[in-house]
């Protein structure tokens, strides 16, 4: 099984600022087979970015993925007050798939 | 559009069964796996588990094999998670989600979350 090790634990910030968050495999994820979610507080996960740095959807560009092998990045280049948020990898490139512990960004 | 709909909140004993439901729209159900998270109180995600409506072709993490059972019924567009007995320890919120598709089984949407509480 992958870990995935996110850090920081948290990260405060203020508006404006950039956020450099990190995450860790254990092991080589294959194909780059890595996404990250934002968790709202109270709310449902929703995908921001997969394979590695592909943007979801409606996501804006001040999100950004890099990183490939076992260590792996999401930048968000211009924190917004609602970015706040918990923010987890997962890899899909091996069975079973995982999840990172999660990087809390809170906004100053 | 697509939505993943799940059954509301659940307050169950020790011991219980339960059976939660996440209906899909706005999409071919049949052409998606649908894959089950959970996330106790206060913690991170947790892969469950992941089925294939069309031909119900199920996959589970090790650490939930025998402890659930994810099912689906493709004639309601509608995906399962069940328990036989529940513990205390499965108190949380169970969350639904569309995987991608083969080449990159990422979870692209995700239902709202069901919270299921057991408490005797």
């Amino acid at each position: 099984e992958i870990v995935l090790t996110q850090s920081p634990g948290t990260l405060s910030l203020s508006p404006g600022e950039r956020a450099t968050l990190s995450c860790r495999a254990s092991q080589s994820v294959s194909g780059s087979h890595l996404a990250w979610y934002q968790q709202k507080p109270g709310q449902a996960p929703r995908l921001l970015i997969y394979g590695a740095s592909s943007r979801a959807t409606g996501i804006p560009d001040r999100f950004s993925g890099s990183g490939s092998g076992t260590d792996f990045t999401l930048t968000i280049s211009r924190l917004e007050p609602e970015d706040l948020a918990v923010y987890y990898c997962q890899q899909y490139g091996s069975s079973p798939r995982t999840f990172g512990q999660g990087t809390k960004v809170e906004i100053k | 559009e697509v939505q993943l709909v799940q059954s509301g909140a659940e307050v169950k004993k020790p011991g219980e069964s339960l059976k939660i439901s996440c209906k899909g729209s706005g999409y071919i159900f049949t052409s998606y796996w649908i894959g089950w998270v959970r996330q106790m109180p206060g913690k991170g995600l947790e892969w469950m588990g992941i089925i294939y409506p069309a031909d119900s072709d199920t996959r589970y993490s090790p650490s939930f094999q025998g402890q659930v059972t994810i099912s689906a019924d493709k004639s309601i567009s509608t995906a399962y998670l069940q328990w036989s007995s529940l513990k205390a320890s499965d108190t949380a919120i169970y969350y639904c989600a569309r995987r991608f598709d083969t080449s990159s089984p990422h979870f692209d949407y995700w239902g709202h979350g069901t919270l299921v509480t057991v408490s005797s």
